[in-house]
């Protein structure tokens, strides 16, 4: 199994629709980045999560840390097709500089928005 | 702003050909990575570096080497190629404490 795993593995929602996307650990979360990829495309990097409780927005997405369950999720409200792409979370294993920065990623979410 | 920059986008290579996959930025990140990305499996690392001279294994390196003789180059070399190699690669770069910035990607299929 991952150490990340994202649910729902895709998603088909009607424009104006509100969704929600979860990545759940089975480790320890030292912190929890999301990033968006559209096909044949780099990923983006959309936000940073460090402490439990934390919640973060930027323009109609918004995502929250719940270190207890090891969880995050992302919500986006009144979908656009523009939102469409793959999104992934990626976890920090090792506090601070111990990491060096690497990710350990999930298997990512296919989101479709119908117009 | 160019951010990181990989080459070529796409190659395809017969088995037990070698190639290298080229990525350079221009951020001045000291830490630099690997990753490929298989269908349905997120991305996984392969080689990450922490400045220029310092490289060591990701998860998946069997098959891979790298190099990083500058702050701005980090290389991947594929030295056999085999079928269990074709995969999109990307690289991307951080400093301390920041988001990854991604390239675009390598879309490399080995026949």
């Amino acid at each position: 199994s991952q150490e990340l795993e994202q649910s729902p593995q895709s998603l088909i929602v009607q424009e104006g629709k509100n969704l929600t996307i979860n990545c759940t650990s089975s480790k320890t979360l030292y912190g929890l980045y999301w990033y968006k990829q559209k096909y044949g495309e780099g990923l983006i990097f959309l936000m940073m999560l460090q402490k439990g409780g934390e919640e973060k927005s930027h323009e109609k997405i918004t995502a929250k840390l719940d270190e207890k369950k090891q969880q995050s999720s992302l919500h986006i409200t009144a979908s656009q097709p523009s939102h469409a792409g793959i999104y992934l979370c990626g976890a920090a294993r090792n506090a601070g500089g111990t990491s060096y920065g690497k990710l350990t990623f999930g298997q990512g979410t296919i989101l479709t928005v119908h117009p | 702003n160019a951010g990181v920059t990989q080459t070529p986008k796409f190659r395809i290579l017969k088995i037990g050909q070698s190639m290298t996959l080229q990525c350079t930025q221009d951020m001045n990140h000291n830490y630099m990575y690997w990753y490929r990305q298989d269908p349905g499996m997120g991305l996984k690392l392969i080689y990450y570096s922490v400045g220029a001279g310092i490289t060591d294994k990701g998860e998946v390196p069997n098959g891979y080497n790298v190099s990083r003789s500058t702050t701005e180059d980090f290389p991947l070399r594929l030295e056999l190629a085999a079928p269990s190699q074709t995969s999109v690669y990307f690289c991307a770069s951080s400093q301390p404490g920041g988001g990854y910035t991604f390239g675009s990607g390598t879309r490399l299929t080995v026949v």
